[in-house]
């Protein structure tokens, strides 16, 4: 099993261009995660998924749009890029347990740098 | 809200030295995960903990459920441990959102 993927590792854009951001996984769970990483600051949270064709919204979700088509992928889009959206965009997965805490596995990471 | 706080923010310590990671969480998270990130790599749950203690080869996890305090200890530690070691509060809700900490820098050397 590859686990969770992210396409691709690393994107340099220029301010107002759009992109989007593939995670798969293939262990076949429900839920997905966007986070966003940045210097000084704990992992942050801008979309989520509980299930095929189900989004919300994390904790930063302003400039980002998100789909679920695929129980498989969650994309993370950005319609116009900004400096601020420098980053790295980690995606993660979890099957859901009723009752219980579960384990979040995480992708590689992608570095995205807006000039 | 949910909040989480580790410390300390940076460790350096020589091989072989104990170390200990803490994590503080706030009223509302029912458990604690610890992740390791190694420098441009990606994030690895370590363990999942509501109450007691874990271990895993050199590494054990506590956690106090009264004080809200939770520990990452590592024995007779070795400069592949240097990395980024993050806790999140978990407050198993039905969407499973975790409240992460800033993450501790620790290096080890040889």
């Amino acid at each position: 099993n590859a686990g969770v993927t992210q396409t691709p590792k690393f994107r340099v854009l220029k301010t107002g261009q759009s992109m989007t951001l593939l995670c798969a996984q293939d262990m076949n769970h429900e839920y997905m995660y966007w986070y966003r990483q940045d210097p000084g600051m704990g992992l942050r949270l801008i979309h989520y998924s509980v299930g095929e064709g189900t989004t919300a919204k994390g904790e930063v979700p302003d400039g980002y749009n998100v789909s679920r088509l695929k129980k498989q992928n969650f994309l993370l889009g950005l319609e116009s890029a900004a400096p601020s959206q420098t980053s790295v965009y980690f995606c993660a997965s979890s099957y859901p347990l009723t009752g219980e805490w579960v384990t979040q596995y995480f992708g590689p990471g992608t570095r995205l740098l807006v000039l | 809200k949910n909040e989480v706080e580790q410390s300390p923010q940076n460790l350096t310590a020589q091989e072989g030295e104990f170390i200990t990671i803490n994590c503080s969480y706030s009223v509302g998270i029912s458990a604690l995960h610890w992740l390791q990130q190694h420098p441009g790599g990606g994030i690895v749950s370590l363990f999942m903990l509501s109450s007691g203690k874990k271990k895993h080869g050199r590494l054990i996890a506590t956690i106090n459920i009264q004080e809200k305090h939770s520990s990452l200890h590592i024995t007779a530690s070795h400069p592949r441990d240097s990395a980024v070691y993050i806790c999140a509060g978990d407050s198993g809700g039905s969407n499973y959102k975790l409240t992460f900490g800033k993450g501790t820098l620790l290096t080890v050397n040889p």
